[in-house]
């Protein structure tokens, strides 16, 4: 079993649409979840982290994480095709000092 | 906004050569660590370093593999005896554990070795 899981996709949605990722991961001892955003030749930046189980908006973001289920997911809403690229899930154990297990990425394809 | 620097941005070496990626982490972060990305494959976490030591490192972080943190500002990664296999895209990343903004990644560093 995989330790973070997402589907690969291309997942396709229209300009202004909502896109919904999703990620499950196998440590129920994993205490912190990211959603990195990389595109293609360049590295993994941050758009939102989430700790606790239920919603965390920030912006057009919004993470929900359920512990009991080992799900963490990610909507954008209102998609831009800047929006267009591969959105990675990562855990990790403690709170900013462990070391981050990646999935393999989901990549999202805006169409305007 | 605090940066990771990393240099050099892409660095080509002939198998069987020593390289020293380096990276310069933000300066109030303590936490140091490598990743590397193969191409087409997900990010995989290499090693992990706090207060002058290494705290864990993967199964991948082999005898060829070595950090450094040689003058308070620096965090390297050096490959003794470079394989086909290390290229990669390398990122190095800091955090802090007190923070509300997760790990910061460097740009990375592409490694070819031919």
């Amino acid at each position: 079993q995989k330790e973070v899981e997402q589907n690969s996709g291309p997942l396709s949605v229209p300009e202004g649409a909502i896109a919904s990722l999703n990620c499950t991961y196998s440590d129920r001892g994993s205490q912190s979840f990211f959603w990195y955003r990389q595109y293609s030749g360049k590295s993994p930046e941050l758009i939102m982290f989430i700790y606790s189980n239920g919603d965390k908006e920030d912006g057009r973001f919004t993470a929900q994480l359920n512990k009991a289920s080992q799900y963490v997911s990610l909507l954008i809403r209102d998609s831009q095709p800047s929006d267009s690229a591969t959105y990675l899930c990562a855990v990790t154990r403690s709170s900013n000092t462990g070391k981050l297990i990646f999935g393999q990425g989901t990549t999202l394809q805006v169409k305007p | 906004e605090p940066e990771v620097t990393q240099t050099p941005s892409h660095q080509v070496t002939q198998m069987g050569q020593e390289v020293i990626l380096r990276c310069v982490p933000i300066s109030n972060h303590l936490y140091f660590y490598w990743y590397r990305q193969i191409l087409g494959q997900k990010v995989e976490f290499l090693v992990s370093f706090y207060n002058n030591e290494i705290s864990e490192k993967s199964e991948i972080f082999d005898d060829q593999f070595s950090v450094e943190r040689p003058d308070g500002s620096n965090f390297t990664l050096k490959i003794r005896s470079t394989k086909l296999e290390d290229s990669a895209m390398y990122f190095c990343a800091s955090s802090q554990p007190t923070a509300n903004n997760g790990y910061t990644f460097g740009s990375g560093t592409r490694l070819t070795v031919v």
